[in-house]
């Protein structure tokens, strides 16, 4: 069973549009990560939230605890935001402090 | 700028070979992390260390073991390796644990072992 699930798996966009990416999760978690990985691997991290939204340029991360809900939007998109973006939680029990439990990522390919 | 640099970005090694993966931070991190990284799983942690000689097991840790002797260095080690560890490694580091930081990520290293 996944804990951490991301829709959609795949996503082809034209410069420009608007962009969902969305991440779901079955338990408490303290913090939500979104992280970026271009082709070649290296990660990227995006943002970190436990609550409410965060902004960084044309990227919006927000994230509904009661849902247990977290969305990454991206406003007019470009071809170089083509990579996989990845969620990642942290979970909130008392367990091993090192483990986040990461999403299988969204691969999005945006075309000029 | 901070970095996270792994010794070996490719590597084509035997079966049986002891495999050696280098980490180091720039940033005095206290926590580190292994990662392997395979299509359609993703990421899986390996190990993780959060202070100098001091070392916990991840989800994955048969056939893996580590090393930190000093803060800055993180080492994975492959005792005797197998092709099904051929895989992309991934090391990070986080100030404290990734319920309070971002990870910062190397940029990885891939393995194959034939």
């Amino acid at each position: 069973k996944n804990e951490v699930e991301q829709s959609p798996q795949n996503l082809t966009a034209q410069e420009g549009e608007f962009i969902t990416i969305n991440c779901s999760y079955s338990v408490g978690i303290s913090a939500l990560h979104w992280l970026q990985q271009h082709p070649g691997g290296g990660i990227v991290s995006l943002f970190m939230l436990s609550s409410g939204k965060k902004k960084h340029g044309r990227l919006i991360a927000t994230i509904n605890i009661q849902e247990k809900h977290s969305s990454l939007h991206i406003t007019a998109s470009h071809p170089r935001d083509s990579a996989v973006y990845i969620c990642a939680v942290f979970m909130n029990y008392g367990g091993s402090q090192g483990n986040l439990i990461f999403g299988k990522g969204t691969k999005l390919s945006v075309k000029p | 700028d901070v970095k996270v640099t792994q010794s070996s970005r490719y590597l084509v090694k035997r079966t049986g070979e002891k495999v050696f993966l280098e980490c180091v931070q720039d940033m005095d991190h206290e926590n580190m992390f292994w990662y392997r990284q395979d299509p359609g799983l993703g990421l899986r942690l390996i190990y993780f260390s959060y202070d100098v000689k001091m070392k916990e097991k991840g989800d994955i840790p048969e056939g893996y073991s580590v090393s930190r002797e000093k803060k800055e260095r993180f080492s994975l080690i492959l005792e005797s390796a197998s092709t099904n560890q051929t895989s992309m490694y991934l090391c990070a580091s986080s100030l404290e644990d990734p319920g309070a930081n971002v990870l910062t990520f190397g940029a990885g290293s891939r393995l194959t072992v034939l």
